[in-house]
């Protein structure tokens, strides 16, 4: 049973442009997770989403960040026109159900340059 | 604002002996517990939940809560190099938000052969 898959791992963007990061639950999973970790830091909740609906998006800044988990394909998680601060390891977890274990998968590094 | 405490730590602790992590929480609506581990670079593991008070046993590792005081801990009995790394406490709040997962900043623990 694969476990919660993230792509890519590392991830380096400049000063106004766009990344993007995917996720896919593991098989049987279809609650989203998304945290952010800060170097140094701790885990921060973004979002939290289901198949074709953001559930929770009150972690996320308001601006430049969406995430979607559409019927099909992976969760993506988008920041638009990226900043240094932006700059962070992103990780994504999935639950069977919503009040179940949240397994989380290996990352995408981002680094803004 | 609900948070989440731990010492940074370095604990450093040799081999063969007993490693103890610590975690309070400030909101008494607290309901489950989780710590996880980290190793650097890599993504959190889940090792234990605990939801009850008391203490719960898997293998080397020891779950101890305490809701009155609001605690929980992590006992390592005869710990082993490959125990290095980062220790993250994560708590579920009741309510509105349940499903997101509170990290404290993380305890690292080094094992001294």
């Amino acid at each position: 049973n694969a476990g919660v898959m993230q792509n890519p791992r590392h991830l380096v963007r400049r000063r106004g442009q766009e990344a993007r990061l995917r996720c896919s639950p593991m098989k049987g999973h279809s609650h989203v997770y998304w945290y952010r970790q800060l170097p140094e830091e701790g885990l921060k909740f973004m979002v939290y989403l289901q198949k074709e609906n953001i559930i929770d998006e009150s972690g996320m800044p308001k601006e430049r960040f969406s995430a979607e988990f559409p019927k099909e394909g992976p969760s993506i998680l988008r920041i638009q026109q990226v900043v240094r601060g932006d700059s962070a390891a992103y990780f994504c977890a999935s639950s069977r159900e919503v009040q179940e274990t949240q397994y989380f998968g290996p990352g995408t590094r981002l680094l803004v340059l | 604002q609900k948070e989440v405490e731990q010492n940074s730590g370095p604990l450093s602790v040799p081999e063969g002996a007993i490693a103890s992590l610590n975690c309070t929480y400030s909101d008494r609506g607290s309901q489950s517990f989780f710590w996880y581990r980290q190793y650097s670079g890599k993504s959190p593991e889940l090792i234990m939940f605990i939801y009850s008070n008391g203490d719960k046993e898997d293998g080397r590792f020891t779950a101890q809560l305490n809701k009155a005081s609001q605690y929980v801990s992590l006992l390592i009995r005869d710990s082993q190099p490959s125990d290095s790394a980062t220790y993250l406490c994560a708590v579920k709040y009741s309510g509105a938000g349940s499903y997101q997962l509170t990290f404290g900043k993380g305890t690292k623990l080094s094992v001294i052969p």
